[in-house]
């Protein structure tokens, strides 16, 4: 079945402390992207990655690194986590010359 | 930065009624995209439509777009209770067909 995984579904965790949501996609699909999801703000880019080896930030990058070693794979990394990154993040994914993006089913984080 | 906005923030209609929402959004774009998601889900892309099309149907789904107010209308025929959920334009700028911006949503709601 095609799909964008993710884990940990849910994530509650401490200020400071280093975490990873890993996103892997069975589709091989070129590019693939994070998002955070806020209440009254609908969704916002965090990072791109348009092929391996190839990032890019989004609109709200501060305290966020990616890394695109794989195609399948593209983790996000919060090296010092803050309350203000309480929120609910999805991974997607689409392949070359389309545009429709394959969503995850989101990772719900909380920084207390 | 957000490039579409939806209106209305919310909407609540009786099953078999007609649901219409609209996005506006500020700059040129190559393509709108209409998205659902259901409670806290990921993102079901619905439908695509090009910067040069001027409308699109779907099965019950029916976009419009006018380039010229910077606008588009998202119509949902003869609504069933599944239809609830929120529903989110995205945009994508020239020469970037991988850097969507979302809107933060229209919630529906289909009252049995």
């Amino acid at each position: 079945e095609a799909q964008v995984t993710q884990n940990p579904r849910y994530l509650i965790t401490v200020t400071g402390k280093k975490l990873t949501v890993t996103c892997s996609q069975n589709m091989n699909h070129e590019y693939m992207s994070w998002y955070r999801q806020d209440p009254g703000l609908g969704l916002r880019q965090i990072y791109y990655s348009m092929n391996v080896e190839v990032t890019d930030k989004g609109d709200v990058p501060e305290g966020y690194k990616v890394s695109r070693k794989e195609k399948r794979n593209f983790p996000l990394i919060l090296e010092s986590p803050s309350p203000n990154q309480t929120s609910l993040y999805f991974c997607a994914s689409t392949g070359q010359g389309a545009n429709e993006q394959f969503f995850g089913p989101g990772t719900r984080l909380t920084v207390l | 930065s957000q490039q579409g906005e939806e209106d209305p923030q919310a909407l609540s209609i009786q099953e078999g009624e007609n649901a219409t929402m609209n996005c506006s959004y500020k700059t040129s774009i190559n393509n709108l995209q209409w998205y659902r998601q259901n409670s806290g889900r990921g993102l079901v892309h619905l439908i695509l439509i090009r910067s040069n099309e001027r409308e699109k149907h779907s099965g019950r789904l029916r976009v419009t777009l006018d380039t010229s107010k910077k606008s588009s209308s998202l119509l949902i025929t003869a609504s069933r209770a599944a239809d609830t959920a929120s529903y989110f334009c995205a945009t994508d700028p020239l020469f970037n067909d991988y850097k969507l911006s979302f809107g933060a949503g229209t919630t529906v709601t289909v009252r049995a």
